[in-house]
């Protein structure tokens, strides 16, 4: 599987945006993006996830690297119930079903501490 | 509650019991998923059913663990003589294209 490199922890300002970034320079050219994040006491949830283009959703904006080789997960207001691990994660591109669910391969992912 | 439902949330046991866990999926979701996840890591994949098969198993799922999907809609997560090193937070996700979506989780204590 291709790696991903995050850092251990960020901190932000409550209701400022947050930039976290993501390293996945042996990503090969089907792996999916994919963001998810795990608040305190709870299990990961889905954030967001794109291929080549840059995705906006209710939640986040995804931005990717025009290489690839990186790309930065966007909360833009960060509030206190934003303060949790976020992991991005690259997917397998399934060699016969077309529609992906394979399984989420998790590094340590990003700490995020919204300061009030 | 449409989500997916874990249970226990806490088990606490002593090594060399058994222990199972039950992971209600969100109604039609096909695909199962179970991980377990320690303090500090994320979350690591343990074995994946699609349906009531079970498609795929991590070399983590010893012999001492088995998982079951009998009717292609509950799961439940065995593990016999428990030991200390067994002591993580069972994760159970479910989903139907390329989102997973996870369950609260059953944290497992073994004295």
């Amino acid at each position: 599987d291709a790696k991903t490199t995050q850092p251990n922890s960020m901190e932000s300002n409550e209701e400022e945006p947050v930039h976290l970034p993501c390293n996945h320079s042996t990503i090969s050219g089907t792996d999916y993006i994919h963001w998810y994040r795990q608040l305190p006491s709870q299990g990961p949830e889905y954030v967001i996830h794109g291929l080549t283009s840059n995705v906006n959703n209710r939640m986040a904006s995804l931005a990717i690297a025009e290489d690839r080789k990186s790309s930065t997960l966007i909360l833009h207001r960060a509030t206190l119930r934003d303060a949790a691990v976020y992991y991005c994660i690259l997917r397998d591109p399934p060699p016969i079903i077309p529609l992906g669910n394979e399984k989420l391969t998790f590094g340590t992912g990003t700490r995020l501490t919204i300061i009030p | 509650d449409t989500g997916v439902s874990q249970n226990p949330r806490h088990k606490i046991t002593k090594r060399g019991q058994n222990v199972t866990f039950r992971c209600d999926p969100i109604s039609e979701h096909n695909r199962l998923y179970w991980y377990r996840q320690t303090l500090g890591q994320g979350p690591e994949f343990l074995t994946y059913f699609q349906n009531e098969a079970q498609l795929e198993k991590s070399r983590l799922l010893s012999d001492r663990f088995s998982a079951e999907r009998p009717k292609g809609s509950f799961s439940t997560l065995e593990i016999q003589r428990t030991e200390q090193g067994d002591s993580a937070m069972y994760l159970c996700a479910c989903g139907l294209s390329d989102t997973q979506y996870f369950g609260p989780g059953t944290r497992l204590t073994v004295l």
